[in-house]
């Protein structure tokens, strides 16, 4: 039962162009929204988060929207940089959850110079 | 501040061998999760400790996996006997409240 999907295993942008992520989940208790960016042979760090009362928040070139109705979220990454190639993961959490992380199957991006 | 640090990185082992692993938090982080992440798939979460109390263990295979936190600070996961299906990323976070998660680089498991 996954309840965070990452339906895209890949993706790959010419540098200097939109990268746009895209994740599912179907936990309606999800209020809270992150998304991770993983180098190999190196944990997860934290790129971005929303909450469950806003439908957008921006960080520099990063971007994450928020449908509740359509229980979808997206990163956007503008301009693409070779430096964003890894793999980024969608988690979401709840507060009746201890803040438990539930994470997708991940996005390998690739940027291409 | 310094990060999660997790020992060893790599381990390679036989089934039905044990192996522990070792995590120390940030510090003055309460909170300390246990994360198993399996080739092409997200982190798992095995288990969450808040100081030296588990929180949650329901995900955490109980007759092979073992985890503990002394003294609310360092923690070790321990499998015995392993097999060849625990071949993953073991990936060590904590936080503090109202904060997000810092992940260690994880021990990558290897059961031949």
């Amino acid at each position: 039962d996954q309840q965070v999907k990452q339906n895209s295993p890949s993706l790959s942008v010419q540098e200097g162009r939109i990268s746009i992520l895209n994740c599912d989940y179907t936990n309606s208790m999800f209020d809270y929204f992150l998304w991770y960016k993983k180098y190999p042979a190196e944990g997860p760090t934290f790129l971005i988060s929303i909450s469950s009362i806003k439908d957008k928040n921006e960080d520099g070139r990063f971007t994450v929207f928020l449908n509740k109705s359509a229980k979808h979220l997206s990163l956007h990454i503008v301009p693409s940089q070779p430096g964003d190639s890894a793999v980024y993961f969608c988690a979401a959490s709840s507060s009746g959850s201890a803040r438990q992380l539930t994470f997708g199957s991940g996005t390998q991006l690739t940027v291409l110079p | 501040e310094a990060g999660v640090a997790q020992s060893p990185r790599y381990k390679i082992i036989e089934k039905r061998q044990s192996v522990a692993f070792w995590c120390n938090p940030i510090s003055g982080h309460a909170t300390l999760y246990w994360y198993q992440q399996i080739l092409g798939q997200g982190p798992k979460l095995l288990i969450q400790f808040q100081n030296n109390g588990v929180v949650d263990d329901s995900q955490l295979p109980k007759d092979r996996f073992s985890a503990e936190r002394l003294k609310g600070v360092d923690s070790t996961l321990k499998i015995q006997p392993a097999k060849l299906e625990d071949s993953a990323v073991y990936l060590c976070a904590s936080r503090v409240e109202g904060y997000g998660y810092t992940f260690g680089s994880g021990t990558r498991l290897t059961v031949v």
